[in-house]
């Protein structure tokens, strides 16, 4: 049981835009950053937002974040075939002293 | 560019510890705003964050697994370390290392992953 709770999967349209929400509570989302990771099959997770819709260089703008309270949002706009992937959300929990993730969104894009 | 290699046995029998070895090239260790961490991964699973150490070697570890867990950084060879005692089947994953930001709590580099199993 995850403490971040993300959906199991999404699926959207080539060109469409998507959103996968992440839920946490007081201690976690709701006063630390949220950080979002991309793992396509078989590699490694790559870092894709941080400290507030932060991008890493390379990461392109279809990419964004929000946050509202407890809960944060990681839209894709202009979906493409190879957005194919696991997406997950962590954040730092100050409760528990813990780096904490969520359980994971597959996005099909159809 | 920052690059993390895991290195370590693949195999590891029940009651046993696990020991993996992540080597840094394109940066060094000490960082004022860096710590360096391990996440896991087990099969079909998601991700788990195990700890992080400083470059000073002060560590901290997820409460679930504090008892069990030590982490140390060898400065000379530019690698940190992650050990994990008594192991059994659900500590089977893909153990990650990582660079860990500390301001906000993110993972920005990561090595490939290495699989290590729990089996006699």
């Amino acid at each position: 049981q995850s403490v971040l709770t993300q959906p199991p999967s999404v699926s959207a349209a080539p060109g469409q835009k998507v959103t996968i929400s992440c839920s946490g509570s007081s201690s976690n989302i709701g006063i630390n950053y949220v950080s979002w990771y991309q793992q396509l099959p078989g590699t490694a997770p790559k870092l894709l937002i941080y400290d507030n819709n932060e991008r890493p260089s390379g990461i392109p703008d279809r990419f964004s974040d929000s946050k509202s309270g407890t809960s944060a949002t990681l839209d894709i706009t202009g979906l493409q075939t190879g957005d194919e992937a696991i997406y997950y959300c962590g954040t730092w929990d100050s409760s528990l002293s813990a780096v904490v993730f969520g359980g994971g969104t597959k996005l099909t894009v159809l | 560019q920052l690059q993390l290699q895991e290195s370590g046995p693949g195999l590891v029998k029940p009651s046993e510890t696990l020991s993996l070895t992540c080597t840094v090239s394109g940066a060094s260790i000490p960082s004022r705003t860096h710590y360096w961490g391990w996440i896991r991964q087990p099969p079909g699973k998601g991700l788990e964050w195990l700890g992080s150490v400083y470059h000073s070697g002060s560590p901290f570890h997820s409460p679930s697994l504090k008892s069990r867990v030590t982490m140390s950084v060898d400065m000379s060879k530019n690698q940190f370390s992650l050990r994990l005692r008594s192991v059994t089947a659900a500590d089977t994953a893909v153990y990650y290392c990582a660079r860990h930001h500390n301001s906000g709590s993110f993972f920005d580099y990561w090595g490939q992953g290495t699989l290590v199993t729990v089996s006699s």
